[in-house]
């Protein structure tokens, strides 16, 4: 059955520096993969996904993410932290009709 | 409203009492989903809905948990008996369309009910 992995509960970063949060997925059949974000005491909010073509997707507030078939994977990147980027994030997986999360990674933002 | 709503936000009630927790999705979503949030526990899959279909009931954890959607909009979530394993965020979502098939609708969530279980 179609999961999610995410490597890392807890990532910290200076701002400025490369963000990567990992993600690795098992998947049977060509996978549609999301991330969501969810900031201090809000709800989940969609930041990109990939469905079909192009394998690198850009998503709100600078991420992209690339889907590697090789590898079984959909890291999420983005060049530059910012001090606002700091939250939960969840990589998810599609499977019959519904999303199946990872159990999330924490981004802490260091000054 | 504009997005997806959910009452209480906050709840804390005695083991071995029932609760109920309230959506009412985005107007015009098709499909609704429950998740569950425990603290190094990710999203929990619980149940889904969509459109006049049998809601998919695959995730919920027992016979204790239960939930319907009355015409189509508002779902209520219903905890019996509750325990102190019961305590996480309920989160409710809805989409446009099902996340599977051939719409990848995008899930919009709501900030979720604390549940606390003394």
């Amino acid at each position: 059955a179609q999961s999610v992995t995410q490597l890392g509960s807890h990532v910290s970063v200076s701002e400025g520096a490369l963000v990567l949060l990992r993600c690795n997925y098992s998947s049977s059949v060509p996978p549609y993969l999301f991330w969501y974000v969810q900031y201090p005491n809000q709800g989940l909010q969609l930041l990109l996904k990939y469905t079909t073509g192009a394998t690198l997707v850009k998503g709100i507030n600078g991420f992209e993410a690339e889907f590697k078939k090789s590898e079984t994977s959909f890291h999420l990147t983005k060049p530059s932290a910012h001090m606002s980027d700091a939250a939960e994030y969840f990589c998810a997986v599609v499977r019959t009709d519904k999303l199946i999360f990872g159990t999330g990674t924490r981004l802490q933002v260091f000054p | 409203g504009a997005g997806v709503s959910q009452s209480p936000s906050n709840k804390v009630t005695e083991k071995g009492k029932d609760v109920e927790l309230r959506c009412d999705p985005i107007s015009g979503h098709t499909a609704l989903y429950w998740y569950r949030q425990s603290l190094g526990q990710g999203l929990e899959f619980l149940i889904y809905f969509q459109g006049n279909s049998a809601p998919d009931k695959s995730g919920l954890p027992s016979d204790r948990f239960s939930a319907e959607r009355t015409g189509g909009s508002v779902s209520t979530l219903t905890i019996q008996r509750t325990q102190q394993e019961d305590s996480a965020v309920y989160l409710c979502a809805s989409s446009l369309v099902a996340s599977g098939g051939a719409g990848t609708g995008e899930l919009f969530f709501g900030e979720g009910s604390r549940l606390t279980v003394l």
